[in-house]
């Protein structure tokens, strides 16, 4: 039972432009969203967070959207780099369980120039 | 601060054989979560220790185990190697206490190759 979706396993995007990765769950129980950035033969590293009592966080050309009646959330890269490239993916906790993520399949983003 | 550091980076086993991977948290991070990382199913966690108890844990069959020492260092076994475990085994660390609302951060990773 996959609780933590990414339906889109890659984009390919134009230098400069918005990157939208997408992300659904399922478990109404998590209250905290997470989105890492991963290069192959590496460990994640963290971007961005937002807690279930906000429907917006932005960090520099980040921005985490989150629709709680949907069970959505999206990441917004705006401009994007070539740099940008790399496997995005989201991940989830429960309540209480902050050291447990719940980590969707992951989007190959492909800024090109 | 340094970040999270894992030994060894590779290794090479054979299926029988058991295997101990280790884990350095961010100076000051009393949590420490495994996760194992296959083409297959993706990124799954393990089990997370806090203050060297077990706080949280996985659908992993009993041959993973863990454990965290008094300065929050951190080993992962794995017993009876078998093909399937091949994979990218992840630490993170974080400073949750009681609190959710706390970043894991991961270190590089352990490639396990079972032969």
């Amino acid at each position: 039972d996959q609780q933590v979706k990414q339906n889109s396993p890659s984009l390919s995007v134009q230098e400069g432009r918005i990157s939208i990765l997408n992300c659904d769950y399922t478990n109404s129980m998590f209250d905290y969203f997470l989105w890492y950035k991963k290069y192959p033969a590496e460990g994640p590293t963290f971007l961005i967070s937002i807690s279930s009592i906000k429907d917006k966080n932005e960090d520099g050309r980040f921005t985490v959207f989150l629709n709680k009646s949907a069970k959505h959330l999206s990441l917004h890269i705006v401009p994007s780099q070539p740099g940008d490239s790399a496997v995005y993916f989201c991940a989830a906790s429960a309540q209480n369980q902050g050291g447990k993520l719940i980590f969707g399949q992951g989007t190959e983003l492909s800024v090109k120039p | 601060k340094a970040g999270v550091t894992q030994t060894p980076r590779y290794l090479i086993k054979t299926r029988g054989q058991q295997v101990t991977l280790s884990c350095s948290p961010i100076s000051g991070h009393r949590s420490v979560s495994w996760y194992q990382q296959t083409p297959g199913q993706g990124l799954q966690f393990l089990f997370e220790y806090f203050s060297e108890t077990q706080r949280n844990k996985g659908n992993f069959p009993g041959r993973f185990s863990g454990r965290q020492f008094s300065n929050s260092r951190s080993e992962m076994n794995v017993s009876t190697l078998e093909l399937g475990d091949s994979a990218l085994y992840l630490c993170a660390s974080s400073n949750a206490g009681t609190s959710n609302y706390n970043e894991q951060f991961f270190g590089p990773g352990t490639r396990l190759t079972v032969l």
